[in-house]
């Protein structure tokens, strides 16, 4: 992987349903991955930075893992409600600069 | 603490005309300072980033310039807007691991 990848694209899912997706990043040069919620017409929020393989983060119903050594990260959301619908951004930091992914645009359906 | 502006919020300039963002951040010291650019269907891409007044290091070849002028002072310049130039281009700092984003501005060159 040359790039940082999110998958999926976009994503519906009914109101209270759990759902998850993928960042997938190159594991040379790895210094930390980030996860950020960008709401419409908002700023993109800080969600998690984590650094080392096998990391786990919580905020609430919100979670996320990480690989360090295959290069992925997974984004769970326990009992999504609809303020959960934004785009949801990985990046993955060398140390020296930021790399996003394209993101995974979460729509909760009420 | 801190909050980081930017204006203007929307911009519609003809194709060849000059450009000037300016994003300011206040309540913090000597920060690192980001100018991103999200074009259409795309991720966020690093443009410039800045480690202190006068040091900038430009990560994409193209018609845009960036400049510090005072510590807290990030300014995104071109001479002669291209229609490529479209976009939401967003202003961010970083004083250890994490970046958090300003509001961003959309410009939309016709």
């Amino acid at each position: 992987i040359l790039n940082v990848e999110q998958s999926p694209q976009s994503l519906h899912v009914q109101e209270g349903d759990s759902t998850n997706f993928t960042c997938s990043f190159p594991s040379s040069n790895f210094y930390a991955l980030h996860w950020y919620r960008w709401e419409t017409a908002k700023s993109p929020e800080a969600l998690f930075v984590m650094t080392l393989n096998g990391d786990e983060k919580k905020k609430g119903r919100i979670s996320a893992t990480l690989n360090t050594k295959e290069g992925y990260s997974y984004l769970y959301i326990k009992g999504s409600q609809p303020e959960d619908s934004a785009t949801y951004l990985c990046a993955r930091d060398t140390g020296n600069q930021f790399y996003f992914g394209t993101g995974t645009s979460l729509t909760v359906i009420p | 603490s801190q909050t980081i502006h930017q204006w203007p919020a929307t911009l519609v300039q003809p194709v060849g005309s000059p450009l000037s963002l300016e994003c300011t951040v206040e309540g913090t010291s000597n920060p690192n300072l980001y100018w991103y650019r999200q074009a259409a269907g795309r991720g966020l891409q690093l443009l410039f980033y800045s480690v202190g007044i006068g040091q900038i290091s430009s990560e994409v070849p193209q018609n845009l310039s960036a400049s510090r002028p005072q510590d807290r002072q990030f300014i995104l310049s071109s001479k002669k807007l291209l229609l490529s130039d479209s976009g939401f281009y967003l202003c961010a700092w970083s004083v250890g691991d994490t970046q958090y984003f300003g509001p961003g501005t959309r410009l939309t060159v016709l």
